[in-house]
């Protein structure tokens, strides 16, 4: 079976640009959860994607936002990007919301925002 | 709030040779999750190892093993017979039962000589 995937793999943007980063899930999970990794830090939660619904956000400004689609895969979308948005993004996925369920995680996108 | 601290930046061990990587975190919850991620150069998060707060036996998989340490909010991971693939950062995170906020440390960059 197929891991979590992520496109692009790679993207450059400059400050003020509008940013979309997709993601699908391992077939049959249906939460996807999007966190940022700044160069040297461990990953900081942003939102959680359940059944289409939010079912959880993080300390992130309103310029972020998420949607998860009927198939379960999902976008993040960052508007007027600054510099300090540069960073990896992951997504992981999990079969349920709670609970000891593991995340899998995706290989991640690297934003850099010039 | 809940916080999870790495207070190693770096760790190195002989190849075959034990190493102990500290984590520690601060919490007012009773039910909660431990996890020790792996992440290697190519960028991808990989589950190490999980331990439920409720369960006082330290979980184990294979040459990885923790302490866990809820009173003194400790959860330390050891690999034994340490290989060059294990080189990688390593992440603590925390999270909550019914919390979809995964809580990750600074991480621990870890290196193996041959």
């Amino acid at each position: 079976d197929a891991g979590v995937t992520q496109s692009p793999t790679h993207l450059i943007k400059t400050r003020g640009q509008h940013v979309t980063l997709r993601c699908s899930p391992i077939s049959g999970h249906k939460s996807v959860s999007w966190y940022q990794q700044v160069l040297g830090q461990g990953p900081q939660f942003i939102f959680q994607y359940y059944e289409k619904e939010e079912r959880g956000r993080g300390n992130f400004p309103d310029r972020f936002s998420a949607r998860q689609f009927p198939n379960y895969s999902s976008e993040l979308n960052v508007n007027a990007l600054l510099l300090g948005d540069s960073a990896l993004y992951l997504c992981a996925s999990s079969f349920t919301q709670f609970g000891s369920y593991e995340q899998y995680f995706g290989p991640g996108t690297r934003l850099t925002v010039t | 709030a809940q916080t999870v601290t790495q207070s190693q930046p770096e760790m190195s061990v002989q190849e075959a040779e034990t190493v102990t990587l500290s984590c520690t975190y601060d919490t007012s919850e009773s039910d909660y999750y431990l996890f020790w991620y792996k992440q290697p150069p190519s960028r991808q998060m990989i589950l190490v190892i999980r331990q439920e707060a409720y369960k006082q036996q330290n979980a184990t998989e294979n040459r990885f093993s923790v302490n866990f340490q809820k009173a003194a909010k400790s959860f330390s991971l050891k690999i034994s017979d340490s290989q060059l693939g294990d080189a990688a950062m390593y992440f603590c995170a925390y999270r909550t039962y019914n919390n979809n906020d995964m809580r990750f440390g600074a991480g621990t960059r870890l290196t193996v000589k041959p």
